[in-house]
């Protein structure tokens, strides 16, 4: 089934210590998102790829990178986690900007 | 205040009843969505509305663009309903805003 998969579902990382999320989609959309939740609050757009445009929020923190080698894949580096970094981290696709986003199941950042 | 709005905050009901969760809004909208995120678990995307009235199973969502309003109804709960819902507006461009989501418990 199509759908947007995301790795691991659940990662651990040490504070200070680089880290890369993953997130794949076999739904040929032009456009992928990463979102960051922390508990009990809304989901908060960090940036977006149209195509192989990276579009980065005003607020997202220089901490979090992007990489989108190719449509199907798109990554989240942080590259020095912080406490403050914990949090489910959300990968979503749309065919483009106006359609539908899909989620997928998120990966729960630990920092030790 | 917020830019979306949702009511309740927290709903519990006993399984079957009728259950209507509102959304409110206060800017220009393209699109409103309606997610749901069970816990621990990612968001599935239940509706996307620019106008009228969906119908997904037990699911139905309405829109008035006119009063900026939303609701998403589930008739017949069930305790596998009991989730998060979470109402988003899309704005200009990508970004989706999100209202701070209702706690739904159905109880057997």
């Amino acid at each position: 089934d199509a759908m947007v998969i995301q790795n691991p579902r659940y990662q651990v990382t040490q504070f200070g210590k680089p880290v890369t999320l993953s997130c794949s989609q076999t739904l040929n959309h032009n456009v992928m998102y990463w979102y960051q939740q922390k508990s009990s609050q809304a989901p908060k757009l960090l940036f977006h790829y149209y195509d192989k445009d990276f579009n980065n929020e005003a607020d997202t923190p220089d901490n979090f990178q992007s990489r989108r080698p190719n449509t199907s894949f798109c990554f989240l580096d942080i590259r020095s986690p912080g406490l403050g970094d914990a949090a489910m981290y959300l990968c979503a696709t749309s065919r483009d900007i106006v359609y539908e986003q899909y989620f997928g199941p998120g990966t729960r950042l630990t920092v030790t | 205040k917020n830019e979306v709005e949702q009511s309740p905050q927290n709903l519990t009901a006993q399984e079957g009843e009728f259950i209507t969760i509102n959304c409110s809004y206060s800017v220009g909208i393209s699109a409103l969505h309606w997610l749901q995120q069970h816990p621990g678990g990612g968001i599935v995307s239940l509706f996307m509305l620019s106008s009228g009235k969906k119908k997904h199973g037990r699911l139905i969502a309405t829109i008035n663009i006119q009063e900026k309003h939303s609701s998403l109804h589930i008739t017949a709960s069930h305790p596998r309903d009991s989730a998060v819902y979470i109402c988003a507006v899309k704005t200009s461009g990508s970004r989706l805003t999100f209202g701070e989501g209702t706690q739904l418990t159905v109880n057997p």
